[in-house]
């Protein structure tokens, strides 16, 4: 069935490094990848998302990179800040008429000062 | 611009209870989705509906569970005869009518539902 794993489940970082989150998809008629950031107790935030026929998409300190052949996508993000701590959630859209999004299981991402 | 609207925001039930969720999307959305997130982890699909309709509904437990989203108003989630399990945030998202961004899913602020 339709899977998205995502790793790692937690990653610390200091203030300024980077950070990478890895996701891997099983449905090849995915076509729309969004990122979502989810602070404790709030909503998921759409920070960024990619589209099948983009290998690459940008937006300050987040970027985002997408591998189709593969089935993998990943984000970026440069000089975090301590405002960066939160789950990480990413997501491929199911294709067809419904575009329901499979979640990957989040990455709690911890950017020490 | 009010973005997705959720109510209530936190709700009550004793098992056996019924629970009823509301969810107003976006202005201009006519896609709207429901999810479930159990405490520490992800959010699971559980259905799709547009106007008056239900497009998915593979992600909705078989019994207990109903979804709608009328003509007029908001639509609601329905859990008949709540059980601990239920306990949960269930979280609603809209998506824009335009088929090019028909993509985009913006999420409201979730109903946390607690079953003593």
């Amino acid at each position: 069935g339709e899977n998205v794993e995502q790793h790692p489940s937690t990653l610390s970082v200091q203030e300024g490094d980077s950070a990478v989150i890895k996701c891997t998809y099983s449905d090849s008629a995915s076509n729309y990848f969004p990122w979502y950031k989810q602070e404790l107790g709030k909503r998921p935030q759409l920070i960024i998302d990619i589209r099948s026929n983009v290998g690459e998409k940008k937006d300050q300190r987040i970027a985002v990179t997408l591998n189709k052949t593969a089935k993998h996508f990943s984000l970026h993000i440069t000089e975090t800040q301590p405002e960066d701590s939160a789950v990480y959630f990413c997501a491929a859209s199911s294709g067809g008429a419904t575009n329901k999004l499979i979640f990957g299981t989040g990455t709690l991402l911890a950017v020490q000062p | 611009n009010a973005g997705v609207m959720q109510n209530p925001r936190h709700l009550v039930r004793r098992r056996g209870q019924e629970a009823r969720l509301r969810c107003s999307p976006m202005k201009g959305h006519s896609h709207v989705y429901w999810y479930r997130q159990l405490p520490e982890e992800g959010l699971k699909f559980m259905v799709y509906l547009q106007k008056e309709n239900i497009i998915d509904e593979s992600g909705m437990p078989k019994e207990r569970f109903s979804a709608e989203f009328p003509k007029e108003g908001p639509s609601i989630l329905r859990i008949q005869q709540v059980v601990r399990g239920d306990s949960a945030a269930y979280f609603c998202a809209s998506s824009p009518t335009s088929s090019l961004f028909k993509n985009e899913q913006f999420f409201g602020p979730g109903t946390r539902l607690t079953v003593l």
